[in-house]
């Protein structure tokens, strides 16, 4: 089993859906969870991160961490167009120097 | 704004010959990553550096070293370069200090060895 999970899509939504994206892990140490996304073409972006578990809003974005179900999501509300990207889940342990661990990313079309 | 950035956009190379990848950062930044991304594979670290002459292995370090001697700049070596190394490759950084949460990446490096 890897140590991050995430179904790869792709996913295809009308302007203006929500949308929900999904990682699974199974290393408990994970401490800091993060949503990156990659437009084609450029590199992963640091779009929002939690610490530990609960939800964080930021605009139309709100991630979820669900520790006890080793489970994190992303909503996006009213979908737009230029939300479609390659949406990566991250996580590393507390501690300095250690890496993240990246889920394989779900594509996401937001269809005008 | 931090600013990493790969020497390449675009590389094709031959099978057998030694590649450079070389990334910058202009943040001073003490960790320092190399990932490859492979369509249905995602991103696999290759090797980081959390310090000037310090290197360790990531996940897939098969076929690739690495050389930092500033702390700016940390070089990606395909030893001798295959067809299975075709991929994307992403440089990225971070500050430990403060418990670092963002990795900020280059824009990559797509190389096509033939």
């Amino acid at each position: 089993q890897k140590e991050v999970e995430q179904d790869p899509g792709p996913l295809s939504v009308p302007e203006g859906a929500i949308v929900s994206l999904n990682c699974t892990y199974s290393n408990s140490a994970f401490q800091y969870f993060m949503w990156y996304r990659q437009y084609s073409r450029k590199g992963p972006e640091l779009l929002m991160y939690t610490y530990s578990s609960g939800n964080k809003e930021d605009g139309r974005f709100t991630a979820q961490v669900d520790k006890s179900s080793k489970y994190i999501s992303l909503f996006i509300r009213d979908s737009q167009p230029s939300d479609s990207a390659t949406y990566l889940c991250a996580m590393r342990v507390d501690s300095g120097n250690t890496p993240l661990v990246f889920g394989k990313g779900t594509r996401l079309s937001v269809i005008a | 704004d931090v600013k990493v950035t790969q020497s390449s956009r675009y590389l094709v190379k031959r099978t057998g010959e030694k590649v450079f990848l070389e990334c910058v950062q202009d943040m001073d930044h003490e960790n320092m990553f190399w990932y490859r991304q492979d369509p249905g594979l995602g991103l696999r670290l290759i090797y980081f550096s959390y310090d000037v002459k310090m290197k360790e292995k990531g996940d897939i370090p098969e076929g690739y070293s690495v050389s930092r001697e500033k702390k700016e700049r940390f070089s990606l070596i395909l030893e001798s370069a295959s067809t299975n190394q075709t991929s994307m490759y992403l440089c990225a950084t971070a500050n430990p200090r403060g418990g670092w949460t963002e990795a900020f990446f280059g824009q990559g490096t797509r190389l096509t060895v033939v």
